[in-house]
């Protein structure tokens, strides 16, 4: 089974939380986490190693994340703010016998209000 | 910070025309990849280049990497309706491996029947 990534679309207001999940690849333990705005590329946001953050990307405290034993994984993000309205992409990776290509979800998409 | 930086161009091209996008980047690279998104849909990987190959092929796409003026070339030859999509480019730094790749900011392509 391929990435996927619960829920497709939601709305929230500003100052609220939220957690999205990605169920990774079978076979990968490496979960990465994308944030995509409107007309841009993906921005890296963090990344999972066996249930370990493994480098961050450029965003703040209030960007969270977790990665469980099955190496599913969660992004939490707290006191949402208009500009955190984006596309949210998960992808999954081979810790092992690594290509170096990403195997993405097709994303939960975020709107602030 | 991010490293690939397509020029962000709007191609419109006829069915069978050939297709050509940059991406530059600004430091060194282990590998450099092409993703293909449909509309707000999860990113599709097309071809890696590592930073010791210049050309490669892959179906009707070829991807170019010249090091040294930190810039890569894709081409999709006889393109066809279905290739109607957005194309990221994205680096993947030393030593590799890592999978955290900086994303530019892609090249939006339609193909008219």
């Amino acid at each position: 089974a391929g990435v996927t990534q619960t829920p497709r679309y939601l709305i929230k207001t500003r100052g609220q939380q939220v957690t999205l999940r990605c169920s990774s690849q079978s076979g990968h333990n490496t979960v990465s986490w994308y944030q995509q705005a409107l007309g841009q590329g993906p921005q890296f946001i963090f990344q999972y190693y066996r249930e370990e953050e493994n480098g961050r990307g450029n965003f703040p405290p209030r960007f969270s994340g977790l990665q469980f034993p099955n190496y599913s994984s969660e992004l939490n993000v707290n006191a949402l703010e208009l500009d955190d309205s984006a596309l949210y992409l998960c992808a999954s990776s081979p810790g092992q016998g690594n290509t170096g290509e990403l195997f993405f979800g097709e994303g939960s998409r975020l709107t602030v209000l | 910070s991010q490293q690939g930086e397509e020029d962000p161009q709007a191609l419109s091209i006829q069915e069978g025309e050939n297709a050509t996008m940059n991406c530059s980047y600004k430091t060194s690279i282990n590998n450099l990849q092409w993703y293909r998104q449909n509309s707000g849909r999860g990113l599709v990987h097309l071809i890696l280049i590592r930073s010791n190959e210049r050309e490669k092929h892959s179906g009707r796409l070829r991807v170019t990497l010249d090091t040294s003026k930190k810039s890569s070339s894709l081409l999709i030859t006889a393109s066809r309706a279905a290739d109607t999509a957005s194309y990221f480019c994205a680096t993947d730094r030393p030593p590799g491996g890592n999978n955290r790749l900086a994303f530019g900011k892609g090249n939006q392509v339609v193909v008219i029947p």
